[in-house]
């Protein structure tokens, strides 16, 4: 059950368009469409951003979206807003019908 | 819907502790539900989930043997009983609905454990 891969950090400027990449293997991201992102802002309850690779539940702005090639998934967050600044995480289940999350990534919007 | 955990707080290295989540605003039975934790400066890690009845379970390997996750329906509540805890257990542990396809719909703000002498 190792974490997926994500990159540490990203930045970008108000308006500019910023990706995250996400990823695992043959037995997680790269076996099914059930990933998701998080939003996590420090202290408060993670909030789902997407889910089945592509999905955003109500709410979500359109800004956000999600997109998934062989083992690497990617969040897109389009026009970045100050507010989008936070941690950001990739899901996947498993084939040991588990999920697993990938390290985290840290959202600046300069 | 409102996911309120409870039962975090400081317990020395090798015992044991019980979380539990009161769950409201949707239906209980419908829905797996998760904990997840975060440790101190790390990310997200999930630790189990349970399906609607309780028939069955998932742990992470990290847990394994050691955390029991449980349910009672009829009283909308999601339970992790802890043993054997150790240092690296210590973590903010977050209860979730796994409400929409293997992902998590709704949190709560989490209880802190902390495992030390």
């Amino acid at each position: 059950q190792s974490a997926l891969t994500q990159p540490a950090s990203v930045s970008g400027s108000p308006g500019q368009s910023i990706t995250i990449s996400c990823t695992g293997t043959s037995s997680d991201v790269g076996n099914y469409n059930l990933v998701s992102w998080y939003q996590h802002h420090p202290g408060k309850a993670p909030k789902l951003m997407i889910y089945e690779v592509t999905n955003r539940p109500s709410g979500v702005p359109d800004r956000f979206s999600g997109s998934k090639s062989g083992n690497t998934a990617s969040l897109i967050i389009f026009g970045l807003q100050p507010e989008d600044e936070a941690d950001y995480y990739c899901s996947s289940y498993t084939t040991m019908s588990t999920q697993v999350f990938g390290g985290g990534t840290k959202l600046t919007v300069l | 819907v409102e996911l309120v955990e409870s039962g975090g707080g400081l317990v020395q290295p090798g015992g044991s502790l019980r979380l539990s989540c009161a769950a409201s605003g949707f239906t209980f039975t419908r829905d797996w539900m998760s904990w997840v934790r975060q440790a101190p400066g790390k990310g997200l890690e999930w630790v189990a989930n349970v399906k609607q009845d309780g028939s069955q379970k998932y742990y992470a390997d990290s847990v394994k043997g050691r955390f029991t996750i449980s349910r009672d329906n009829a009283k909308n509540s999601l339970y992790l009983q802890m043993i054997s805890l150790r240092g690296e257990d210590t973590a903010v542990y977050y209860c979730a609905r796994d409400g929409l396809a293997a992902a998590l719909t709704d949190w709560g703000r989490g209880t802190l454990v902390t495992v030390a002498s």
